[in-house]
């Protein structure tokens, strides 16, 4: 099946800092890209619609300043973190779908396999 | 508003039984109801996913049973066993194509158990 790439897998950094996660659809393209976010043992809570040469589209409660996303190519998103506090340590997923894919195909969503942001 | 409903929380299965988690959904538009499966530290994988023009999906040992009437989907998982424990995820979405999201239930924690 399609593979979806991020990283870094894992990264820690000091308050204040911002970390950089990329996105990345390995063997097709993606017009848009999901990011979600999950705490420990919880669902994954939709951020962000990322939409390729277009702003991003966030949802209610989050910070567009604060998580940049970025959807330069149709194979690439990135999700940035600026200005990192403790409260923003958490698993970040992205998801993509094949832009091949239209309603009469199966139009699966795939995952990429995290990033785990820990500030200290 | 929590959009799609999943339960248990968490789930003790012995090896070789039947794990039945359910959801349950408002949005009478959903059309697309898949399955993921996570491992701890990793993304979640579709597993299996159904529409709402039949009633069940049966692929290998998982199946899931819909029930557009009563908005309720469930998934079966025969002959349980210890590597399919995992946290399980129902989701839903309008239309599974171009910019639409999935929807997630808050997951159900499998163990089973030798």
């Amino acid at each position: 099946g399609a593979v979806v790439s991020q990283h870094p897998s894992r990264v820690i950094c000091k308050s204040g800092t911002s970390v950089k996660i990329e996105c990345r659809s390995l063997d097709f393209q993606a017009t848009t890209m999901f990011w979600y976010r999950q705490f420990p043992k919880q669902s994954l809570m939709l951020m962000a619609t990322s939409n390729e040469g277009s702003k991003a589209t966030y949802e209610q409660g989050v910070e567009k300043d604060k998580f940049l996303i970025n959807h330069a190519s149709l194979t690439l998103s990135t999700l940035t973190v600026t200005s990192a506090h403790p409260e923003d340590s958490s698993f970040y997923i992205c998801s993509a779908r094949d832009a091949a894919s239209g309603i009469t195909n199966t139009g699966e969503l795939f995952f990429g396999e995290g990033s785990r942001l820990t500030v200290l | 508003q929590q959009q799609v409903k999943q339960s248990p929380q968490s789930l003790i299965v012995q090896k070789g039984g039947i794990s039945i988690i359910n959801c349950a959904y408002e949005n009478t538009a959903f059309d697309y109801f898949p399955w993921y499966q996570q491992f701890p530290g990793k993304g979640p994988a579709l597993l299996i996913a159904i529409r709402p023009d039949v009633s069940e999906k049966k692929e290998g040992r998982f199946t899931i049973s819909f029930n557009k009437s009563a908005k309720q989907f469930s998934l079966h998982i025969m002959d349980s066993q210890p590597g399919d424990s995992a946290t399980y995820f129902c989701a839903a979405s309008r239309r599974n194509s171009g910019n639409t999201p999935l929807v997630f239930g808050k997951g159900t924690r499998l163990s089973v158990i030798a």
